[in-house]
């Protein structure tokens, strides 16, 4: 079975510096997605960054980009000028190929944004 | 306009009673799913349906029954509810073509006394 573990249950930042969440996971699996869901207290689900595990480019989107190695089964996403929006929970996820799979989560992170 | 809709969002309620989540999605996506988050915010697979299918059914009680009316909707019913199933209940959606990006309702925080 496939398992995500996020180690840092808590993680906080100055406003405006550069933060990093830690994610490994397991599978045997070749084809998978990984991903980044951000909730903050309002309790939504919001999709942060995607990556292709057949993509061997780093996944950007703004300030959010991850560093994916493959091998060692590692997705950290970084975070670059924090804003105080960006506090909340971070929830790494695994999901099998393609098709209608289910995601696997990681426990997360509660990310604080100090001013 | 909401993607994927859950009525209610809160739900207080007392043991031993049955309740039901009702999810919608407006997004043209044939399959939904249900999660469940508890109170350490730990988020895990319940079911899902593609086409009105069961295709996912994780290790859940009995007393939690799906039933998807058609691919726009996915409910939840409970039966007898127990103290431990408080917690947070998302619905999503996506397709099984393409990418198959999950969007998440807003959750139902169900509370039982």
């Amino acid at each position: 079975a496939q398992t995500v573990t996020q180690s840092q249950p808590e993680m906080s930042v100055q406003e405006a510096e550069t933060v990093t969440l830690s994610c490994t996971y397991d599978t045997s699996e070749s084809d998978y997605y990984l991903f980044w869901y951000k909730q903050p207290p309002s309790r939504q689900m919001i999709l942060v960054i995607r990556q292709e595990a057949y993509k061997q480019q780093n996944a950007t989107e703004n300030r959010f980009s991850v560093n994916f190695q493959k091998a060692a089964k590692s997705f950290s996403l970084k975070i670059s000028d924090s804003q105080l929006g960006d506090a909340a929970m971070y929830f790494c996820a695994y999901r099998r190929g393609k098709g209608a799979q289910k995601l696997v989560f990681g426990q997360g992170t509660r990310l604080t944004i100090n001013p | 306009d909401t993607a994927v809709s859950q009525t209610p969002k809160y739900l207080v309620t007392q043991m031993g009673n049955d309740k039901s989540i009702k999810c919608e999605q407006n997004l043209g996506h044939d399959t939904m799913y249900w999660y469940k988050q508890d109170s350490k915010k730990f988020l895990k697979i319940m079911f899902s349906y593609n086409n009105k299918e069961l295709i996912i059914n994780e290790t859940v009680p009995n007393r939690f029954s799906p039933k998807s009316p058609d691919k726009a909707h996915l409910n939840l019913h409970i039966n007898s509810l127990e103290l431990g199933d408080s917690a947070v209940y998302f619905c999503a959606s996506s397709s099984s073509g393409g990418y198959n990006e999950q969007f998440f309702g807003p959750g139902t925080r169900l509370t039982v006394l």
